[in-house]
């Protein structure tokens, strides 16, 4: 089974700062996706960013990037220029690729999550 | 309206109600999920429907029984629960056939049992 850890429970950061919130994940895949996720105080989970194993380049979206070390099995999400909307909870997610091959006729995506990072930003 | 909405957004039961939480989404998509969330825990997955057919059931309780009648709705039937159950139930769908695809969620429904 897959399991992800995320070591820090809250983070703080000022407001126009960087900020780095860690993931580490136990699989023995070769192939896989994994996700940040946010949730902020209004509880809907909304997709920060993804990454593809098969994928060396790392995902940037804007103010959000990541530091995907695949041998290390490490999936670290960097927020520059941090701003006050960016307080939230943020979840580091696993996904089977192969979940996605057909089974009996269905497919579908099972999400695995760690415990969560809650960050302030503070102004 | 778009997107994945979940009602009522706050339920408070006893042990023996029986009550249903409901999701909806408007995004086309063929595959919906029931997740629980308790506080200091991950996300736990409890239910998935794709094309309408349920594929996985992670050794949830009976008391929780999921329904989903066509792709665009999914409930979860609730009876008496357990104050342990109290949770932040959140649904969401996803386009089963690509590898990969990105789960949209509701906002969740806050049960409270007493």
């Amino acid at each position: 089974a897959q399991t992800v850890t995320q070591s820090q429970p809250e983070m703080s950061v000022q407001e126009a700062e960087t900020v780095t919130l860690s993931c580490t994940y136990d699989t023995s895949e070769s192939n896989y996706y994994l996700f940040w996720y946010k949730q902020p105080p209004s509880r809907q989970m909304i997709l920060v960013i993804r990454q593809e194993a098969y994928k060396q380049q790392n995902a940037t979206e804007n103010r959000f990037s990541v530091n995907f070390q695949k041998a290390a099995k490490s999936f670290s999400l960097k927020i520059s220029d941090s701003q006050l909307g960016d307080t939230a909870m943020y979840f580091c997610a696993f996904m089977r690729s192969e979940l996605w091959a057909n089974a009996g006729g269905t497919s579908y995506g099972k999400l695995t999550f760690g415990q969560g990072t809650i960050l302030t930003v503070h102004p | 309206e778009t997107g994945v909405t979940q009602t009522p957004r706050h339920l408070v039961m006893g042990m023996t109600n029986k009550k249903s939480l409901k999701c909806e989404q408007h995004l086309g998509h063929n595959a919906m999920y029931w997740y629980k969330q308790s506080a200091k825990k991950p996300l736990e997955l409890m239910f998935v429907y794709s094309l309408e057919e349920r594929v996985e059931n992670n050794s949830v309780p009976s008391r929780f029984s999921p329904e989903c009648p066509n792709s665009s709705h999914l409930f979860l039937h609730l009876h008496t629960l357990q104050p342990e159950d109290s949770a932040l139930y959140l649904c969401a769908s996803s386009q089963a056939v690509t590898g990969g695809a990105e789960a949209f969620f509701g906002q969740g429904t806050r049960l409270t049992v007493v």
